[in-house]
Order: C-alpha cells, then sequence, then structure tokens
C-alpha cells in the first residue's frame, strides 16, 4: 500500500512570498489533516478535512493560510504572504477511520 | 495549546536498557495514542489505548493509563540503537472528532 506523499520535500522562500504544498493521501482515507511542526515542538494541528468538508480549522491563521481538498482526494496548503515564523515542517496525514492517522514525510519550509 | 506534556523532555540510555516516557494531559479524552518520530521523518503510529482500557502491549512496547490522574507512560523494553527517535503521545479530548493534539515530545537517544 503506497503511503501519504507530500511534496515538495524542501522549499527556501523570501518572506511575504507565497507557497503551496500538496498532499496525496493513502487511497480510500476519508480523513486528511494538516500539521505544523516548529523545530522541537509536536505537531499543532492547522486544519482537518472529512472527504472534501472542513471539520476543524479552528487553528488555521486564515489570514494567511488556505487549504483545500479537491473531490475528497488530493489538499493542498498555501501560505500567502509568508513571515518568518513560519518557518517549519507542514505534515500531512491520513485516516480511513479517524483512529490512527498515517503521516507524509513532511515538507520543510524556510521562510528568509 | 499543547494537551500532552511528555516527560522527561530528553533521554539518554544504553542499548538493553528499558526506556520509560509519561505523559500528561488536561482534558477528558476518548483515546490517546503514541507516535515515534526519527530524525528528519514523517510520524510512525506506536499505538492506541482507549480510555476505558488501562494497559496495552505491543512487542517491546507498553503503555499504560491513569485516567484518573490524567497521565500515561510507554515503556520500550530492551531498547535498540534503532529506537532513538522522538516520541509524542496525542490525545483526542473529544469524542467522535478524532482532532488530535499532540504533545511536546521525549527525545530518546540509545546508545549502543
Amino acid at each position: 500500500e503506497a503511503g501519504v506523499a507530500q511534496s515538495p520535500r524542501y522549499k527556501i522562500i523570501e518572506k511575504r512570498q507565497s507557497v503551496a504544498f500538496w498532499c496525496n493521501p493513502i487511497s480510500g482515507h476519508a480523513t486528511l489533516y494538516w500539521y505544523q511542526q516548529i523545530l522541537g515542538q509536536g505537531p499543532k494541528l492547522l486544519i482537518q478535512f472529512q472527504n472534501n468538508g472542513v471539520v476543524d480549522d479552528s487553528q488555521l491563521p486564515k489570514d494567511r493560510f488556505s487549504a483545500e481538498r479537491l473531490k475528497g482526494v488530493d489538499s493542498t496548503l498555501k501560505i500567502q504572504p509568508a513571515k518568518l515564523e513560519d518557518s517549519a515542517v507542514y505534515l500531512c496525514a491520513s485516516s480511513p477511520t479517524g483512529w490512527e492517522q498515517y503521516f507524509g514525510p513532511g515538507t520543510r519550509l524556510t521562510v528568509t | 495549546s499543547q494537551q500532552g506534556e511528555e516527560d522527561p523532555q530528553a533521554l539518554s540510555i544504553q542499548e538493553g536498557e528499558n526506556a520509560t516516557m509519561n505523559c500528561s494531559y488536561k482534558t477528558s479524552i476518548n483515546n490517546l495514542q503514541w507516535y515515534r518520530q526519527n530524525s528528519g521523518r514523517g510520524l510512525v503510529h506506536l499505538i492506541l489505548i482507549r480510555s476505558n482500557e488501562r494497559e496495552k502491549h505491543s512487542g517491546r512496547l507498553r503503555v499504560t493509563l491513569d485516567t484518573s490522574k490524567k497521565s500515561s507512560s510507554l515503556l520500550i523494553t530492551a531498547s535498540r540503537a534503532a529506537d532513538t527517535a522522538s516520541y509524542f503521545c496525542a490525545t483526542d479530548p473529544t469524542s467522535g472528532t478524532y482532532k488530535y493534539i499532540f504533545g511536546t515530545g521525549t527525545r530518546l537517544k540509545v546508545l549502543a
């Protein structure tokens, strides 16, 4: 079974630029999560999708972050404009039931 | 905000020894999970324990849950160098939403 795919793996941008991350979950997984993990901390949930609907986005900075999940499969997370404090690893996870999450390798974002 | 707080923050042991890490959380939970994160990689699910369970085993892993104290512990027996990683607990504080909150993590180093 193929795992969760994310791209790009690494991205370096300047502050005020925009960036987008892509996630392809495991086939058939209805729930998809985006997390932000700052160095030395645990992952922080940004947004949770159930199929193509948003379940929770209470911690998503909506003035600069946006996310969508097209047709309940792939998802993109966008940051516009980026700030220095957005430097982190962005993790995508999917789950068939909501119990166990399967994580992708993450995208490491550096904002200079 | 972080729901779970792991301690110790860092742990260094010799190969063959047992490693114990603890997680404390703040609100009632539906279940608690432990994840492992190797350096530079995504998280891997280790074990899930439900709120009505007190102990669970999986291979060399043993997890306990004390809901009265709002705490859990993860024991890794006969540790190996490959166990070197960060370990996170994740709690589902609201039944049915599968919105997990991760703790701050314990960095385990197993010396060969």
